[in-house]
């Protein structure tokens, strides 16, 4: 098994400019999240999925959306890039677990900065 | 919201000596996960902890639970060269999301 695997791991985008930030993950798990984590601030909930269809907003949503139309997939969509969307961000899975106390399974990150 | 506070954001240590750190929830938890992180990479889920007063080990690391449900600690004995690295907690009191706490960033000194 891959585990979580997030595409691309680095990327330099203008400000404006959009792009979208893949997540994919082989272990059958019905929730999927996206955290962001800059220096200090520990990780904010941007987006989760708790199966395919169905997302809700985290912490942060703004300028960001997202998708979910299968199980594995769970892309971050960036839309007009600004500064502070610099960052390194983290997509998760997780099983439902009993009273959601399933472990986060993390991918490698994407490590994004907006010039 | 929930916020999950965490404490101290950094620890220098002494190959050897041990430390603790801290973590506060403004809500009652239904459960506490830790995860460490090593320098450049991403965390990794070390143990959660859900009954009142719990407290687990995982040879020189020790985790508490608060009795009610509201902290947690992390203590590390005799530490290594290996611990370093950022230890996160994070508190869940709803079903799918967890809140984190900033992080403890440990470096030692050989």
């Amino acid at each position: 098994n891959a585990g979580v695997t997030q595409t691309p791991k680095f990327r330099i985008l203008k400000i404006g400019q959009s792009m979208t930030l893949q997540c994919a993950q082989d272990m059958n798990h019905n929730y999927m999240y996206w955290y962001r984590q800059d220096p200090g601030m520990g990780l904010k909930l941007i987006y989760y999925s708790v199966g395919a269809g169905i997302t809700d907003k985290g912490e942060v949503p703004n300028g960001y959306n997202v998708s979910r139309s299968t199980t594995e997939d769970f892309p971050l969509r960036l839309e007009l890039a600004a500064p502070s969307q610099t960052s390194v961000y983290f997509c998760a899975s997780s099983l439902p677990g009993t009273g959601g106390r399933s472990p986060l399974h993390f991918g490698n990150g994407t490590r994004l900065t907006v010039t | 919201g929930q916020q999950v506070m965490q404490i101290p954001q950094y620890q220098h240590v002494q190959e050897g000596e041990d430390f603790t750190t801290y973590c506060n929830s403004s809500t009652t938890l239904s459960n506490i996960q830790w995860y460490k992180q090593r320098p450049g990479g991403h965390p990794v889920f070390l143990i959660q902890l859900v009954k009142s007063g719990e407290v687990k080990k995982q040879k020189r690391l020790t985790f508490q639970f608060g009795e009610a449900k509201k902290n947690s600690s992390l203590h590390i004995t005799a530490t290594q060269t290996t611990d370093v690295g950022t230890y996160f907690c994070a508190g869940r009191s709803n079903d799918y999301k967890l809140s984190f706490g900033a992080g403890t960033t440990v470096t030692v000194r050989a």
